[in-house]
C-alpha cells in the first residue's frame, strides 16, 4: 500500500530535551516536505527536499533541522524544542514534476512540549 | 503575510444541499489549485485540482470554480453527504515550484 508513515504519532516531551520525528514514504517520490499545524493558520511549510542530500528552508524553519540521507526518509529533528513549537505536524511526499504537485501526507504527529 | 485565504473558519450545511467553500489569494504566481479533505486524527488527502488557465473543473459531487480577476476560487459540493463532515484546506502552487501554500481551512459539517 502506498503511504507515508510518522513516528510516533503523539509525543509530550519537555523543554530542551531533543526529539526527531521520523518520516518515510514507499512510493520512490523525490520530494518530500514537512508542514506544522496550528489553528487559524492552516498548514505551514518548515523545510523541504527535492531530492537525497537536498534541502531548503520552508516559511517557519526556526528551531527545526532535517536531512535526507536515503531517498524514502526525511526524518525532522528539533534540537532543543520549545512550548512554541507544541503543533500537529505532516510529513508530505510528491513527485518531482508532477502536473500539480499532488502531495501525499502522512497521518500526523501531535508534539506537546512543556 | 497569509498569501491564500478561507475566511471562514466553520460551515454547516444540511444533507443534501450544497456547500460552497471559498477561499481567496493574492499572489498572482499561482499556476494551480487544489483543494485538500483532512478527517481527524488523519494527514489532508487530494480532493480535485484546477489550472490557472481554466474557470471550471468538475469531478463527480465536486466543483472547483476559479475566478481570476478576483483572486477567488470556491468548491462546491453537491448534494452534501455526512461523510463530507471535515475540514477542508484550499491550496495554491508556486509557478514553476514544487512548494504549495495552504489556506488555514474551514471545517465543514453536514447535518442529517
Amino acid at each position: 500500500e502506498a503511504q507515508v508513515t510518522q513516528n510516533p504519532r503523539y509525543l509530550i516531551t519537555v523543554t530542551g530535551k531533543k526529539l526527531t520525528v521520523t518520516c518515510s514514504q514507499n512510493m520512490n517520490h523525490e520530494y518530500m516536505s514537512w508542514y506544522r499545524q496550528d489553528p487559524g493558520l492552516g498548514l505551514r511549510q518548515i523545510y523541504y527536499s527535492m531530492n537525497v542530500e537536498v534541502t531548503d528552508k520552508g516559511d517557519v524553519p526556526e528551531g527545526y533541522k532535517v536531512s535526507r540521507k536515503e531517498k524514502r526518509n526525511f526524518p525532522l529533528i528539533l534540537e532543543s524544542p520549545s512550548p512554541n513549537q507544541t503543533s500537529l505536524y505532516f510529513c508530505a511526499s510528491s513527485l518531482a514534476g508532477s502536473l500539480y504537485n499532488e502531495q501525499f501526507f502522512g497521518p500526523g504527529t501531535r508534539l506537546t512540549v512543556l | 503575510d497569509q498569501q491564500v485565504k478561507q475566511n471562514s473558519p466553520s460551515l454547516s450545511v444540511q444533507e443534501g444541499r450544497i456547500s460552497i467553500l471559498n477561499c481567496d489569494y493574492t499572489n498572482s504566481m499561482f499556476d494551480y489549485f487544489l483543494w485538500y479533505k483532512k478527517y481527524p486524527a488523519e494527514g489532508p488527502t487530494f480532493l480535485i485540482s484546477i489550472s490557472s488557465i481554466k474557470d471550471k473543473n468538475e469531478d463527480g459531487r465536486f466543483t472547483v470554480f476559479l475566478n481570476k480577476s478576483a483572486k477567488h476560487l470556491s468548491l462546491h459540493i453537491v448534494p452534501s453527504q455526512p461523510g463530507d463532515s471535515a475540514v477542508y484546506f484550499c491550496a495554491a502552487r508556486v509557478q514553476g515550484a514544487q512548494k504549495l501554500v495552504f489556506g488555514q481551512g474551514t471545517r465543514l459539517t453536514i447535518n442529517p
